[in-house]
């Protein structure tokens, strides 16, 4: 079946470091991709999404290319801030009629100043 | 509203006493999904409804679990005889499905009921 698979947290960096959440799927077909972000005392929230090989999601300085070769969708930020902290979740969406979503089991970003 | 609706936001329960979360998804989406959220963990996928076809119920824990989706639109997660591993916040989202059978697209997310069985 379908699955995810994202870095170990805790991540810890300091104030303008470069951020890369790794993040690797495995399913059959062309699923679409998503980072979910779960900031302190909130819910879930769309971060940004890819639907097809080689497009590039981003929203708020994040970035992410889906990479059909290597089933990746890493996400990457060039200079974190301390309100990026959050858990950053991967997840894909299958390509068949019924599939479930389904999430990796989330990264915990911690930004200091 | 225009967003998904979980009430209620907090339960708080006696072990053995049976509970009823309510999901009211975004009007027009055709999927909607429960998923549970434990203290620093990530999603545990439960139930998800996709228009008129059966639920896929696969990841519901045991059978003190139920959920139904009336008229395609609210849903209510059932969970009998509570134990205190229970204790989780359960989140509801919905989507709109693809075109051609290809899936759902973005998942939006309720704000969750924290439920606290003592």
């Amino acid at each position: 079946g379908n699955s995810v698979t994202q870095m170990e947290g805790p991540v810890t960096l300091s104030e303008e470091a470069f951020l890369t959440i790794n993040c690797t799927y495995t399913a059959t077909g062309y699923p679409s991709l998503f980072w979910y972000v779960q900031y302190p005392g909130e819910g879930l929230q769309l971060l940004l999404k890819a639907t097809k090989a080689d497009d590039k999601g981003s929203n708020k300085g994040f970035e992410a290319t889906y990479r059909k070769e290597t089933t990746s969708f890493h996400l990457e930020k060039g200079s974190v801030q301390v309100s990026d902290s959050a858990v950053y979740f991967c997840a894909l969406s299958g390509d068949n009629y019924g599939q479930n979503f389904v999430f990796g089991p989330g990264t915990r970003l911690s930004v200091l100043p | 509203g225009a967003g998904v609706s979980q009430s209620p936001s907090n339960k708080v329960t006696e072990k053995g006493k049976d509970v009823e979360l309510r999901c009211d998804p975004i009007s027009g989406h055709t999927a909607l999904y429960w998923y549970r959220q434990s203290l620093g963990q990530g999603l545990e996928f439960l139930i998800y409804f996709q228009g008129n076809s059966a639920p896929d119920k696969s990841g519901l824990p045991s059978d003190r679990f139920s959920a139904e989706r009336t008229g395609g639109s609210v849903s209510t997660l059932t969970i009998q005889r509570t134990q205190q591993e229970d204790s989780a916040v359960y989140l509801c989202a919905s989507s709109l499905s693809l075109a051609g059978g290809r899936g759902t697209d973005t998942q939006y997310f309720g704000p969750g009921t924290r439920l606290t069985v003592l």
